[in-house]
């Protein structure tokens, strides 16, 4: 089945140190996303990208960075992770394109749950 | 960008009762409100959406009402089940940052007793 997978899964860090998450598709979308998952606060999208060449910021991008290697694969860096950083992060993807016939369902990985003493 | 209000944050319902949870968005070009289901410790994925041109859309036991006018939309689960028990996420695609991104409402836990 085509599908998102995010690595590692879980991962405890300490303040300071640099973390990468990792994110591959097989969906063969054009979009990736990186969203923070937080209790009571839903989900908020950190990077976005079109394509290869294409990088914007989300809501909250701030202490993060991405890389989109190539169309499958879309990296999430944390450079100097601090506690408040804890936090399930999600991986997405989608086809959505303006005007065209899909709606843009968003297909997430199953999730990093990362934690930062 | 959009700003999405989800309420309640947590419901309970018995087995069998009906239960609704309602967003309320910011942008008015905003034309797209899905809303995805988390079961505990999985992904969230999409059970029902609903584009702006249509007031309802209804899905065996689960329906979405939208008014556009009041900018508000409502995900309606009849006759609850025990594996309906999730966190759901409402979410609408704003506009206002020209990229057509969908912003999630905070979740609403739904748990339903046996």
């Amino acid at each position: 089945d085509a599908d998102v997978t995010q690595t590692p899964r879980n991962r405890i860090t300490k303040t300071g140190k640099r973390i990468m998450l990792e994110c591959s598709q097989t969906k063969g979308h054009d979009r990736m996303y990186w969203y923070r998952q937080d209790p009571g606060l839903g989900l908020r999208l950190i990077y976005y990208s079109f394509d290869v060449k294409d990088i914007n910021k989300g809501e909250i991008s701030d202490g993060y960075s991405v890389s989109r290697q190539a169309q499958a694969k879309f990296s999430l860096s944390l450079e100097s992770a601090i506690p408040n950083q804890t936090a399930l992060y999600f991986c997405a993807t989608s086809d959505y394109l303006a005007g065209g016939p899909g709606t843009g369902e968003l297909f997430f990985g199953e999730g990093s749950r990362l934690t930062v003493l | 960008g959009e700003n999405v209000e989800q309420h309640p944050s947590t419901l309970s319902v018995q087995e069998g009762d009906s239960a609704v949870i309602k967003c309320t968005y910011s942008d008015s070009a905003s034309n797209y409100f899905p809303w995805y289901k988390q079961e505990l410790g999985k992904r969230p994925q999409l059970i029902i959406d609903i584009r702006s041109n249509v007031g309802e859309k209804k899905d065996q036991r689960i329906a979405v009402t939208l008014n556009k006018t009041a900018k508000h939309f409502s995900l309606h689960i009849t006759e609850t089940q025990p594996e309906d028990s999730a966190v759901y996420f409402c979410a609408s695609r704003g506009r206002a940052t020209g990229a057509n991104n969908l912003f999630f409402g905070t979740g609403t836990r739904l748990t339903v007793i046996p």
